[in-house]
């Protein structure tokens, strides 16, 4: 059974950092891309950033380029997303996506989600 | 980036009704549109991928069409687990910008 689970969220003060981690299992994590996707109270669904198999191919949203650094550890089978200089709007609950390809390439999708963690912004 | 329409925002509807979602790129996609349930509380679920295939697992009264620029999702006889919100993604580029969301609920 394939499973993602966040960690790393909570309270924090506006400027700090926060790093947020995903563990997943059941499958075989280093055959797959992997994503942030974050959803503001009441609000839809953004991605925020992928990561290919192998680290090779990154993407960010504009709304957290040079902020927010997404890694990976396939060792570990785990995801992770260091956000800095956080900012009263990045507050959202933070769910960890598997894509159903290697690499950040057209025709992607999102077949499994964790429960997702809460990041709130706020002093 | 590409812009993801959906209409309507939300709609109201009966345990048995036929229900249409529309989903509107900015530019073409081809086929490259993916659509999620979500209920509250919950994280989102993948149901179509690739515009009209269905996720392993998901009942056949869920559907999906269109290519290009227009897109659709059909709930042929509404149950009581389909309220919730549906949203499109578009997976033609990065970033895989999503729908703002319909809210299906009881009528």
């Amino acid at each position: 059974e394939v499973q993602l689970v966040e960690s790393g969220g909570g309270l924090v003060q506006p400027g700090r950092s926060l790093r947020l981690s995903c563990a997943a299992s059941g499958f075989t994590f280093d055959d797959y891309a992997m994503h942030w996707v974050r959803q503001a109270p009441g609000k839809g669904l953004e991605w925020v950033s992928g990561i290919s198999w192998n680290s090779g191919s990154i993407g960010y949203a504009d709304s957290v380029k040079g902020r927010f650094t997404i890694s990976r550890d396939n060792a570990k089978n785990s995801l992770y997303l260091q956000m800095n200089s956080l900012r009263a709007e990045d507050t959202a609950l933070y769910y960890c996506a598997k894509d159903s390809k290697q690499w950040l390439v057209w025709g992607y999708y999102f077949d499994y989600w964790g429960q997702g963690t809460l990041v709130t912004v706020s002093s | 980036d590409i812009q993801m329409t959906q209409s309507p925002s939300s709609l109201s509807a009966s345990v048995g009704d036929r229900v249409t979602i529309t989903c509107r790129a900015s530019q073409s996609i081809s086929s490259y549109l993916n659509w999620y349930q979500q209920k509250p509380g919950k994280a989102p679920k993948l149901l179509i991928y690739a515009a009209s295939s269905l996720q392993s697992g998901v009942p056949s009264r869920f559907s999906g069409s269109g290519s290009g620029t227009d897109f659709t999702l059909t709930i042929s006889s509404l149950q009581p687990e389909d309220f919730a919100t549906y949203y499109c993604q578009q997976s033609y580029s990065t970033p895989g910008t999503f729908g703002p969301g319909t809210k299906v609920d009881i009528k």
